[in-house]
């Protein structure tokens, strides 16, 4: 079983919906991450966070809206997504956001936009 | 920039034979790590592996070993005696020492393992 928890695992929303992706993680990580992967392609990076501070955000639309509230929790905010937002959303977390840490990954969101 | 290179797509074996994955990189850093990761159809990436280019040392773990040669920039990765929970898409992955962490992915290789 994966030590990263993702929930929900499957979503599917309108365009105008509002919704969440939650991501827990009690290996006592401080850098966490959320990653998009469409079929066929491996993973993108889309925010970092370290030490519940963003780190990276990869120029992501403003319609994705990450969160950490603490050190074990990370929110994905979704409003107003297209279509092409459909994709396996990831989390992931690794001890710290220092070069070649292992980053540990959950089982994904899998995203459908009507 | 960083890049990394899986040239094989998808590799279809017949259960017990070997599969080799081929992983050959890009960085102009000195320092860097390599990753390899599992994706089975239920989508988590697994780790599996890392090196740090310092360490040339090859590594084997139970059915999986990996070779890895700075002179030609590979980091090759052997599934022995192939069963079919391997069945998966293994990513290769490059991390450069000031890249804040950020992986460098290859397009994946598609193993199946036929039994």
């Amino acid at each position: 079983d994966t030590e990263v928890t993702q929930t929900p695992k499957h979503l599917v929303m309108g365009m105008t919906n509002k919704k969440s992706l939650k991501c827990e993680q009690h290996m006592g990580h401080r850098a966490m991450y959320w990653y998009k992967q469409k079929a066929k392609k491996p993973p993108e990076l889309m925010f970092v966070y370290s030490y519940e501070k963003l780190s990276i955000n990869e120029s992501v639309p403003s319609r994705f809206s990450p969160e950490c509230p603490n050190s074990s929790l990370l929110n994905l905010h979704l409003h107003a997504l297209q279509p092409e937002d459909s994709a396996l959303y990831l989390c992931a977390s690794s001890q710290a956001q220092g070069a070649g840490q292992p980053q540990h990954f959950g089982d994904g969101t899998r995203l459908s936009i009507l | 920039a960083q890049k990394v290179t899986q040239a094989q797509t998808e590799i279809s074996v017949v259960e017990k034979e070997d599969v080799t994955l081929d992983c050959v990189y890009e960085t102009r850093d000195t320092t860097y790590y390599l990753f390899w990761y599992k994706q089975p159809p239920s989508g988590e990436l697994v780790f599996l592996i890392r090196r740090n280019s310092f360490d040339e040392q090859n590594e084997i773990s139970g059915r999986y070993s990996w070779n890895f040669q700075k002179s030609t920039s590979s980091f090759n990765f052997t599934i022995t005696a192939s069963q079919v929970v391997d069945s998966a898409v293994y990513f290769c992955a490059l991390s450069e020492f000031y890249g804040n962490n950020r992986l460098a992915f290859g397009k994946g290789n598609q193993v199946v393992v036929i039994p």
